[in-house]
């Protein structure tokens, strides 16, 4: 069974440093693209970026780029999101989704992981 | 970047009707890559529907998807209880991916 398992809820301050996870199994990891979506409060869905772990090949939205760094690490099977400095309009849920080969669409969802910035 | 655009932004509309809903594109998108997922309350989203017209394991023939070029539709034939949802269309090229501003079907 395909599984993607994301860290815990974060509340952190306006210009903290944070990185969260999204560990896959049940499937060939190095296989498919990771992506991250973005949902703030209330909001919809906005596409962040992604990653191959395979090679680490990163593409990221241009609304996201240089805000946000992505990564993995294929050995423990796990995709990061991180921030070097927080700021109180990063407060959203955030999901990591794999991409199915099945036209590039996000098939399989982590559950979400919350981030709270405030100070 | 393409710009989906959903609409209407919300549907009223009790069990038993019949939902449709449209995406339209900015510009020309490949079936291939047009996409629907469902999000309920403090859920994830759920993949519907795949290359316009395919649909995702285990989702009900109830729901189907159509279009071509800048115009998509998906169309639930007869709403169920638990299709009260939020849906968003979503497309893939040029190594970007898109969503659409949602649609919430709700209760009428």
């Amino acid at each position: 069974e395909v599984q993607l398992v994301q860290s815990g809820a974060e509340v952190k301050k306006p210009g903290e440093s944070l990185k969260i996870s999204c560990k896959g199994s049940g499937y060939s990891f190095t296989s498919y693209w990771i992506g991250w979506v973005r949902q703030m409060p209330g909001k919809g869905l906005e596409w962040m970026g992604i990653i191959y772990p395979g090679d680490s090949d990163t593409r990221y939205s241009p609304s996201f780029q240089g805000q946000v760094t992505i990564s993995a690490d294929k050995s423990i099977s796990t995709a990061y999101l991180q921030w070097s400095s927080l700021k109180a309009s990063d407060t959203a849920m955030y999901y990591c989704a794999r991409v199915g080969y099945s036209g590039l669409s996000f098939d399989y969802w982590g559950q979400g992981t919350l981030v709270t910035v405030s100070s | 970047e393409i710009v989906l655009t959903q609409s209407p932004g919300t549907l009223s509309l009790s069990p038993g009707e019949r939902a449709t809903l449209s995406c339209r594109a900015s510009q020309s998108v490949s079936s291939s890559y047009l996409a629907w997922y469902q999000q309920k309350p403090g859920q994830a989203p759920r993949l519907l529907i795949y290359g316009a017209s395919s649909r995702a394991t285990g989702i009900p023939d109830r729901f189907s998807g159509s279009g071509s070029g800048t115009d998509f539709t998906l169309t639930i034939s007869r709403l169920e209880p638990e299709d009260f949802a939020v849906y968003y269309c979503q497309q893939y090229g040029s190594s970007s991916w898109t969503f659409g501003q949602g649609t919430k079907v709700e209760i009428k």
